[in-house]
């Protein structure tokens, strides 16, 4: 079975541009949570959908923004990009929310100069 | 808010030296209780799940303990391989909230 797969791997942005991540969760899973790590923060919860819906949301900007697909196909867009946003970005799918571990994309490495 | 603290924040051992990692923990509504592995530019790959008190799984030279406060990933004789960074994870009624992680080094 193919694993969650994110695209693009690495990115290189301007301060102030804007930017789309991609992730395409387990076949099956409909759960598609996103999560920001950085070395000072650790992993820290962007949102979560469940069948199209945002479930949960962390304590990000409101610059920060997701969607799910009715394919269980997840985006999360930045807009404004400011420096501290370079950061390893990480998508997860799980079969449904709640107790279901999750398990991670490879994540897509956003480095804003 | 839910928390999860992790201890010690690096261990370097010997190869077949055991020891265990700990990850304390406040939260609403416990639903789960995940230990992950991660590699360096790698997303987390996923190890255990536990749900109550007493519960305990195994995996090859891994073994995670749950109690009401905290959880344990025990270490038995490691390998150069078991190198990378530990992290807890905690679901609570709204989210999964992770530990800062502990790195691991195992010296040949």
């Amino acid at each position: 079975k193919a694993g969650v797969t994110q695209t693009p791997r690495y990115l290189i942005k301007t301060r102030g541009q804007q930017v789309t991540l991609s992730c395409s969760p387990i076949s099956g899973h409909r759960s598609v949570s996103w999560y920001q790590q950085t070395p000072g923060q650790g992993l820290q919860f962007l949102f979560e959908y469940f069948s199209e819906t945002q479930r949960n949301k962390g304590n990000f900007p409101g610059r920060f923004s997701g969607r799910q697909f009715s394919n269980s196909r997840s985006e999360m867009n930045v807009s404004t990009l400011e420096l501290g946003d370079s950061a390893l970005y990480l998508c997860a799918s799980s079969i449904r929310t709640d107790k279901y571990e999750q398990y991670f994309g490879p994540g897509t490495r956003l480095t804003v100069t | 808010e839910d928390q999860v603290t992790q201890s010690p924040e690096a261990l370097r051992l010997q190869e077949g030296e055991s020891s265990s990692l700990n990850c304390s923990y406040t939260v609403s509504g416990l639903r789960g209780l995940f230990w992950y592995r991660q590699d360096p530019g790698k997303g987390p790959e996923f190890l255990f799940t536990l749900y109550s008190a007493g519960e305990e799984k195994e995996k090859e030279r891994l073994k995670a303990t749950l109690t009401k406060k905290e959880s344990f990933l025990h270490i038995t004789a490691p390998k150069p391989e078991d190198s990378a960074t530990y992290l807890c994870a905690v679901r609570g009624n709204e989210k999964l909230t992770f530990g800062t992680g502990t790195r691991l080094t195992i010296i040949p």
